[in-house]
């Protein structure tokens, strides 16, 4: 039931842009993006309830395909502040509970 | 504001003994809470949901008799593990939505080291 994101870890530069993949095998009724930073709590980003919907948020935005049952997380112009591990969750069969993916470590340097 | 406040943040206990922590919302009603376990650079996994004046749904393979989950009002949830053992040392970490599609809040979790 756990997603399967995509890559695993990420090393960017300042200014570069990332994407991460978060798919599932089970069918898809929303798809939520956290990111946490060490030692710290997830902190929510957004949350994408239909299919083919796509949000955006300052540099950071993300889509969900329904059909492909997968979501992706898009990171432009990334900044150092975009530094740490980001978790897609979702809903196994619309039941509410969030299941997170084994999360992506994204690392940004000067 | 949608703050949650998790209390202890660190706890020491020997083995045998219980500990709780607790989970509060500040500044919102909170229909549903879930707790979730985490270990070092893993994931998080969902222990249980609990929802405000009913007994608490369990994941599979999670011990519902260790780990006491009490949700008595839409602001409080408690998670207790009884009879703590080294191996339930983890980082333990609740979060509280105000609704069914509504983003998770979460708090800053309890690190339980079982000596």
């Amino acid at each position: 039931q756990q997603p399967v994101q995509s890559p695993q870890a990420v090393i960017l530069r300042e200014g570069e842009d990332a994407v991460i993949n978060c798919s599932s095998s089970k069918a898809l009724y929303s798809v939520h993006w956290y990111r946490q930073k060490h030692g710290e709590a997830p902190v929510f980003l957004m949350i994408l309830l239909k299919g083919g919907e796509q949000k955006g948020h300052e540099k950071i935005s993300a889509s969900f395909n329904e059909k492909k049952q997968q979501s992706s997380l898009y990171l432009t112009a990334s900044q150092l502040s975009y530094s740490g591990t980001y978790f897609c969750g979702t809903a196994p069969g619309n039941t509410g509970k969030l299941i997170f993916g084994q999360g992506t470590t994204l690392q940004v340097k000067p | 504001g949608a703050v949650v406040s998790q209390h202890p943040s660190r706890v020491i206990c020997k083995s045998g003994t219980s500990v709780k922590i607790e989970c509060r919302s500040l500044d919102f009603q909170a229909t549903t809470m879930f707790w979730y376990r985490q270990f070092p650079k893993q994931s998080l996994m969902l222990m249980a949901t609990s929802n405000e004046g009913s007994k608490a749904t369990y994941e599979q393979g999670v011990e519902k008799d260790k780990f006491l989950i009490n949700h008595a009002s839409l602001t409080l949830s408690t998670l207790t593990v009884t009879s703590a053992h080294p191996e339930d040392s983890s980082f333990y970490i609740c979060s509280a939505r105000t609704g069914y599609n509504s983003p998770l809040h979460f708090g800053n979790g309890t690190r339980l080291t079982v000596t």
